[in-house]
């Protein structure tokens, strides 16, 4: 769904780097969610904001922040860097709704920390 | 604190056998419980979810509230069913109606 985006698609850095991630939806949703894949641990939930004015921590949140720019923009940074951190990242929106919401994911950001 | 098992990394069937993928969930309240899927070299997307009681591309997946289970199945598997399938749970009080996914499993259908 090329509604959600996400840049750069690949990415390798150093230890100790900061780095962002960006996302952007042009579905106009409000919800929108940071996550890590790694295998056999699934998708785990790193930060997510229901709106401008809101931003929440996730299960494993801890090196991470955000920022939520405008509706449609959602970042997320490493301050520094760590070789654990090395993930594929999926950004997410959805539309909210008691048992209607879908989330709609981005294509994901290979991300290797050295 | 809500949680989502799905036993099987990987689960290799031949075409036209059933297939069934087990998702187990813990949660005190009332849930709410999604399939999504991945195939290969496309996005996570979502495949069913229990409040429609919708069949789509032939699987079926019923919420056993007895035994906080979310089984997905299909009768005849398709070699385009070949995909990750993961659970995920939506929870409404204490957990700010995020969702929680399991770890995923792997389908593989031989031919």
């Amino acid at each position: 769904d090329a509604d959600v985006t996400q840049t750069p698609r690949n990415r390798i850095t150093k230890t100790g780097k900061r780095i962002m991630l960006e996302c952007s939806q042009t579905k106009g949703h409000d919800r929108m969610y940071w996550y890590r894949q790694d295998p056999g641990l699934g998708l785990r939930l790193i930060y997510y904001s229901f709106d401008v004015k809101d931003i929440n921590k996730g299960e494993i949140s801890d090196g991470y922040s955000v920022s939520r720019q405008a509706q449609a923009k959602f970042s997320l940074s490493l301050e520094s860097a760590i070789p654990n951190q090395t993930a594929l990242y999926f950004c997410a929106t959805s539309d909210g709704g008691q048992g209607l919401e879908t989330q709609y994911f981005g294509p994901g950001t290979r991300l290797l920390v050295l | 604190a809500q949680r989502v098992t799905q036993p099987e990394k990987l689960l290799s069937v031949f075409k036209g056998a059933p297939v069934e993928l087990k998702c187990n969930y813990s949660y005190s309240g009332s849930p709410e419980l999604f399939w999504y899927v991945q195939y290969s070299r496309q996005r996570l997307q979502l495949l069913l979810r229990h409040i429609s009681r919708e069949s789509i591309k032939g699987f079926t997946a019923d919420l056993n509230k007895g035994e906080t289970s979310f089984h997905l199945k299909k009768p005849f598997a398709q070699e385009e069913d070949s995909a990750m399938y993961y659970c995920a749970l939506r929870g409404l009080t204490g957990g700010g109606n995020k969702l929680t996914f399991g770890t995923g499993t792997q389908l593989k259908v031989e031919l």
